[in-house]
């Protein structure tokens, strides 16, 4: 089975700069969510889509973050523009439904790690 | 909300002794918990789930947690330690209503030889 698929590995920007993250999640797995990790902390839920209706985005900065779910399968996340406060690895993950019951574990991918300089 | 606090930073081992890592949690439903590990530039891999089922949960490379809910406690350990469980160790809490997982600071784990 496919793991989750997470482009570019690698992104150095200038602040000010846009950026954009795409994610490839596990097929068949309907809950997709992006988290920031700053180094140092635990991840931080961004954004969780369910198919391609937004579950939750209440940690979202909305004002230069975007993400969106096309046909509820790949997903990107934007960021503009970039503060320097931005840099940080985002990772995407997804989870699949099991038997009704929502206990189930995510699946992540490799993550991107963004510099903004 | 859920919430959970992962009580260590860092925890420094030998090799071959103990692990202990603690998490407690906090949930206005009965929760899942997950542990999850994360080595340097890989991704986050789970090591074990609890999910309503035994509290005592088995994972992968000899780690257990067992959950504990008069302590709202979910604690990793594993009889002695590798030189390869040197990572970071994060506890989860999910909401099952929402699928929604949050995540702990986590615990860096140092295996000394």
């Amino acid at each position: 089975e496919a793991g989750v698929a997470q482009s570019p590995r690698y992104k150095i920007i200038e602040k000010r700069q846009s950026v954009a993250f795409w994610c490839n999640p596990i097929s068949g797995h309907a809950t997709l969510y992006w988290y920031q990790q700053i180094l140092g902390q635990g991840p931080k839920l961004l954004i969780q889509f369910q198919n391609n209706g937004v579950v939750d985005d209440s940690q979202l900065p909305k004002d230069r973050f975007s993400a969106e779910r096309l046909k509820g399968v790949d997903s990107t996340l934007k960021i503009q523009p970039a503060k320097l406060e931005d840099s940080a690895v985002y990772l995407c993950a997804s989870s699949f439904r099991d038997r009704g019951f929502w206990n189930t574990e995510a699946f992540f991918g490799q993550g991107t790690r963004l510099t903004v300089v | 909300a859920q919430s959970v606090t992962q009580l260590d930073s860092h925890v420094s081992v030998s090799e071959g002794t103990p692990v202990l890592l603690r998490c407690n949690y906090s949930s206005s439903y009965s929760p899942s918990l997950f542990w999850y590990v994360q080595h340097p530039n890989k991704g986050l891999q789970l090591l074990l789930k609890y999910t309503s089922a035994a509290t005592l949960v088995k994972g992968i490379n000899g780690f257990e947690a067992e959950f504990k809910k008069s302590e709202t406690s979910f604690h990793l350990t594993k009889p002695s330690a590798h030189m390869s469980d040197a990572a970071e160790y994060f506890c989860v809490v999910s909401d099952p209503s929402k699928n929604k997982l949050v995540f702990g600071s986590g615990t860096i784990l140092r295996v000394k030889s």
